[in-house]
């Protein structure tokens, strides 16, 4: 089955630590999104890639990291300088030419 | 800077009835506005779509309504069911060539059976 693929579903992480959330593709999608949903706020664009080994920063990207190796994986870094990461973090993809994105089952991050 | 306001944030209706979302966009220059549904715990997926050089488009009970003059859209669902509820986001997208999408607040929907 095609379709855009997070793991974990679930995450914890302690204060000063960094983790890095999967998402992972075999839509032969060329472009990559990750989103930051928290409640009453939309989702908010942390990072996007168009092409392999390029990415651009979105609008809250202080505090994440990302790489775009290979096409179909797009990972995101929170680091430790994420002073507030606790969030439902969601990840799409879409074609250059397509206009539909679509989106993954998300990666509930919390910091305990 | 670009710019989704959603209302409301909360819509609660009769099984049955009718149910409407509103959204304006700042970018003049955004040409396609998705609508996304949300279930709880899940990611969101695409229900309707509309581009810029149409007004309307209807898919079943499911339609969608676009004023680029005033750069509002509406999302509008008839014949509710309790299945419809849901977090529904309406988007547009931004005005760079890079699929960026703007999303709105979102509204929690709940159909009373």
């Amino acid at each position: 089955d095609g379709g855009i693929t997070q793991s974990p579903k679930y995450l914890f992480r302690k204060e000063g630590q960094n983790v890095t959330l999967s998402c992972e593709q075999n839509l032969n999608h060329d472009a990559m999104y990750w989103y930051r949903q928290d409640p009453g706020q939309g989702l908010r664009l942390i990072y996007y890639s168009q092409i392999v080994n390029d990415f651009q920063k979105g609008d809250i990207a202080e505090g994440y990291s990302v790489s775009r190796e290979k096409k179909e994986s797009f990972p995101l870094t929170v680091t430790s300088a994420q002073k507030n990461p606790t969030a439902f973090y969601l990840c799409a993809s879409k074609g250059l030419e397509d206009t539909e994105a679509f989106f993954g089952q998300g990666t509930r991050l919390t910091v305990v | 800077g670009e710019n989704v306001e959603q209302h409301p944030s909360t819509l609660s209706v009769q099984e049955g009835d009718s149910a409407v979302i509103k959204c304006t966009y700042s970018d003049s220059a955004s040409n396609y506005f998705p609508w996304y549904k949300q279930e709880l715990g899940k990611g969101p997926q695409l229900i309707i779509d509309i581009r810029s050089n149409v007004g309307e488009k209807k898919d079943q009970r499911i339609a969608v309504t676009l004023n680029k003059t005033a750069k509002h859209f509406s999302l509008h669902i008839t014949e509710t069911q309790p299945e419809d509820s849901a977090v529904y986001f309406c988007a547009a997208s931004g005005s760079s060539n890079t699929g960026k999408l703007i999303f709105g607040q979102g509204t929690t929907l709940q159909v009373k059976p």
